[in-house]
């Protein structure tokens, strides 16, 4: 069975306090590992899709990285606009449906 | 832009009730799904749809029911609204790798 844990569940940040948040999985062969952002209220927005290991990706603050066992969602000098739940998913090989983290709960403060 | 669509943000029924939720996409998506998203419990999978006039159970399907009788609408219904079915209520369609959701549905039943 896919599983997907995220670590930590919350996180406080100072803005511009770098960090990351963790994203461990396992499953029956990787067809693609998902981060999303979602909001309050709001239903998740994609970030990122990496497929294989060694993979990165970036996107203004943020730069997802991908292992045989683990993702990272990289963090740097964040502001307050970057406070949200953070999200990872995976799809194991075929057209199996998405199976999420529970997320972390990023708050940045000014 | 491509948009998953929900019909409402926020929803009040009452116990017994038959309950419509209705998700229409305009991306010609194949793949479609249904989640429920609770405090501690992250997303869960209650229906998905890879076809037309085609369903799968996710890992929570008891309660609920699922129509897809044109590609781009897919409708969960709750058959007898209980109070343990308030939730956040999310779709999403695929086009086989990674989701675009909607903005969820906040369905409280009193």
């Amino acid at each position: 069975e896919d599983q997907v844990t995220q670590s930590p569940e919350a996180l406080r940040l100072q803005e511009g306090e770098s960090s990351s948040l963790n994203c461990s999985y396992t499953v029956s062969g990787l067809r693609g590992l998902f981060w999303y952002r979602q909001d309050p209220g709001k239903g998740p927005e994609f970030l990122f899709t990496l497929y294989s290991a060694g993979e990165e990706k970036e996107k203004e603050r943020l730069k997802a990285t991908l292992t045989k066992k683990e993702s990272f969602l990289h963090i740097t000098a964040p502001k307050p606009e970057d406070s949200a739940t953070y999200l990872c998913a995976v799809q194991s090989s075929g057209n199996t449906p998405l199976v999420f983290g529970k997320g972390t709960r990023l708050s940045v403060i000014a | 832009d491509v948009k998953v669509t929900q019909s409402s943000r926020y929803l009040v029924k009452r116990t017994g009730e038959k309950v419509f939720l209705e998700c229409v996409q305009d991306m010609d998506h194949e793949n479609m799904f249904w989640y429920r998203q609770d405090p501690g419990l992250g997303l869960r999978l209650i229906y998905f749809s890879y076809d037309v006039k085609m369903k799968e159970k996710g890992d929570i399907p008891e309660g609920y029911s699922v129509s897809r009788e044109k590609k781009e609408r897919f409708s969960l219904i709750l058959e007898s609204a209980s109070t343990n079915q308030t939730s956040m209520y999310l779709c999403a369609s695929s086009p086989r790798y990674g989701y675009t959701f909607g903005s969820g549905t906040r369905l409280t039943v009193v």
